[in-house]
C-alpha cells in the first residue's frame, strides 16, 4: 500500500512568493494533520481535518497560512506571501480515527526554504 | 499549544549502553504515543500506552506509563547504532479530541 504522499519534496522560493504544499493521505484514513518542524520549535501541529472538515486550526501561525481538503484524498497547505521564517520541514500525516489504533502515518515531508 | 516536556534534549551513549528518555506533563493524559524519527526522515509510530501504570516491551525497548498518567518513559537496553534518531512522545489531553501534540523530543546519538 502507498503511504502518505507529499509533494514537492523540496521547495526553494523567494520571499513574497506563494507556496503550495500537497498531500495525499492513505486511502480510508479519515483524519489528516499538517505539522511544521524546525530546530527551534520542534514539531508543531498546524491544523487537523476530520472527514475533510477542519476541526482545529489554532496552530496556524497567521493569515498567510491556509489549508484546504476538498476531498478525502487530497489536501493543500498554502503560504501567501511566504517569508524566510517559514523555512521548515512541513509534514502531512493521516490516521484512521475512530478506531482503537489511532496512530499517525507521516509523509516524507516537504523541505521549504524561503530566501 | 499544548506540549509535553521531554528530558534529556540530547543523549550520547556508547554502543551497548542503556538509554532512557522521559516525558512529563502537568496535566493528566488520556493516552500517550511514542514515535522515532531517523535523521533526515519522518516520525514513525512505535507504540501507544493507554492504561495507568502500563508497561509494554518491543525487543530492547520498554515503554512505561505513569500511575498518575502524567509521565511516560522509553528505555532502550544495550543500544545499537540503528537506534540513532530522535524519540518523541505525543499526547492527547482530552479523550475524544483527536489533535496529537508532540513533545520536544530526545535526540539519541550512539557512538560505535
Amino acid at each position: 500500500d502507498a503511504g502518505v504522499i507529499q509533494s514537492p519534496r523540496h521547495e526553494v522560493t523567494e520571499m513574497g512568493q506563494e507556496v503550495t504544499l500537497r498531500c495525499k493521505p492513505i486511502s480510508g484514513h479519515n483524519s489528516l494533520f499538517w505539522y511544521r518542524q524546525t530546530m527551534m520549535r520542534g514539531l508543531e501541529l498546524l491544523i487537523y481535518f476530520n472527514n475533510n472538515v477542519p476541526i482545529d486550526d489554532s496552530g496556524m501561525p497567521e493569515d498567510r497560512f491556509s489549508a484546504k481538503m476538498p476531498n478525502a484524498s487530497f489536501s493543500t497547505l498554502k503560504i501567501q506571501p511566504s517569508e524566510p521564517r517559514d523555512s521548515a520541514v512541513y509534514f502531512c500525516a493521516s490516521s484512521p480515527q475512530g478506531t482503537t489504533n489511532e496512530k499517525l502515518f507521516f509523509g516524507s515531508g516537504t523541505q521549504l526554504s524561503v530566501l | 499549544g499544548q506540549q509535553v516536556m521531554q528530558i534529556p534534549q540530547y543523549q550520547h551513549v556508547q554502543e551497548g549502553e542503556d538509554f532512557t528518555t522521559y516525558c512529563n506533563s502537568s496535566t493528566t493524559l488520556s493516552n500517550i504515543q511514542w514515535y522515532k524519527q531517523r535523521p533526515g526522515g519522518h516520525p514513525v509510530f512505535l507504540i501507544q500506552l493507554v492504561k495507568s501504570g502500563e508497561v509494554k516491551k518491543q525487543k530492547r525497548l520498554t515503554f512505561q506509563f505513569g500511575e498518575a498518567k502524567k509521565n511516560s518513559s522509553l528505555h532502550i537496553t544495550a543500544t545499537q547504532t540503528t537506534d540513532v534518531g530522535t524519540y518523541f512522545c505525543a499526547d492527547k489531553h482530552q479523550t475524544g479530541a483527536n489533535n496529537l501534540f508532540f513533545g520536544t523530543g530526545t535526540r539519541l546519538t550512539v557512538i560505535p
